[in-house]
């Protein structure tokens, strides 16, 4: 089955580089893109990026694109994302998910558990 | 870009009630939009896709509808597994997620 495993949870402090893995299992890792979602304690889902596995194609939310990189891995079927300048308000469970062409939208079908960073001096 | 405003950010509701969760896009997203339940603690759950389009395993009390800027997401008869936060989302080079919908027990 579709399985999406991140990295554990991570404590930084300001200023530091964190960098996320997400490794997957159970389909074929070219076909699918890539997009990390962030979530700060008590608040709504934020969009940072995502990334075709199949070509490299990037696409960062503007707030983040000076400070975040996302890559793959095909020989281990794995994602990255790092997030460099770390601040407080980074603080947050950082989610992968697997993104689903269907109907000529592009939807979240899978999701990781979810990787707590926290940011702290 | 394209912005998703939902309505209510908090609803209250009993066991058994049936509620709906509007969604506006800030501009014409033809039906190119889905809904998630989020649970405390837990990553979100794709419920319904293409506007209208139930997600395998997702129990049909969940109809999705709208096209264009509209859309809505209702629940018949809320079971007390419901009880969660409902998110509308939408991609083009951009995804975008609307400010969520916190469904508590009344």
């Amino acid at each position: 089955q579709v399985q999406l495993v991140q990295s554990g949870p991570e404590v930084k402090r300001p200023g530091a580089s964190v960098k996320v893995s997400c490794k997957t299992a159970g389909y074929t890792f070219t076909s699918y893109g890539i997009s990390w979602v962030r979530q700060a304690p008590g608040q709504g889902l934020e969009w940072m990026a995502w990334i075709s596995v199949y070509n490299g194609d990037t696409n960062y939310a503007q707030n983040l694109q000076d400070r975040v990189t996302m890559t793959t891995d095909t020989s281990t079927s794995t994602a990255y994302m790092e997030l460099r300048s770390l601040r407080s308000d980074d603080t947050a469970t950082y989610y992968c998910a697997r993104i689903w062409l269907v109907a000529a939208g592009y939807y979240l079908e899978y999701w990781g558990q979810g990787t707590l960073v926290t940011v702290s001096s | 870009d394209i912005q998703l405003t939902q309505s209510p950010s908090f609803l209250s509701a009993s066991v058994g009630d049936r509620v709906t969760i509007t969604c506006r896009a800030s501009q014409g997203i033809s039906s190119y939009l889905a809904w998630y339940q989020q649970k405390p603690g837990k990553a979100p759950k794709l419920l319904i896709y293409a506007a209208s389009t139930l997600q395998s395993g997702v129990p049909s009390r969940f109809s999705g509808g709208g096209s264009g800027t509209e859309f809505t997401l209702t629940i018949n008869s809320l079971q007390p597994e419901d009880f969660a936060t409902y998110y509308c989302q939408h991609l083009n080079s951009y995804l975008t997620f609307g400010g969520g919908t916190k469904v508590e027990i009344k």
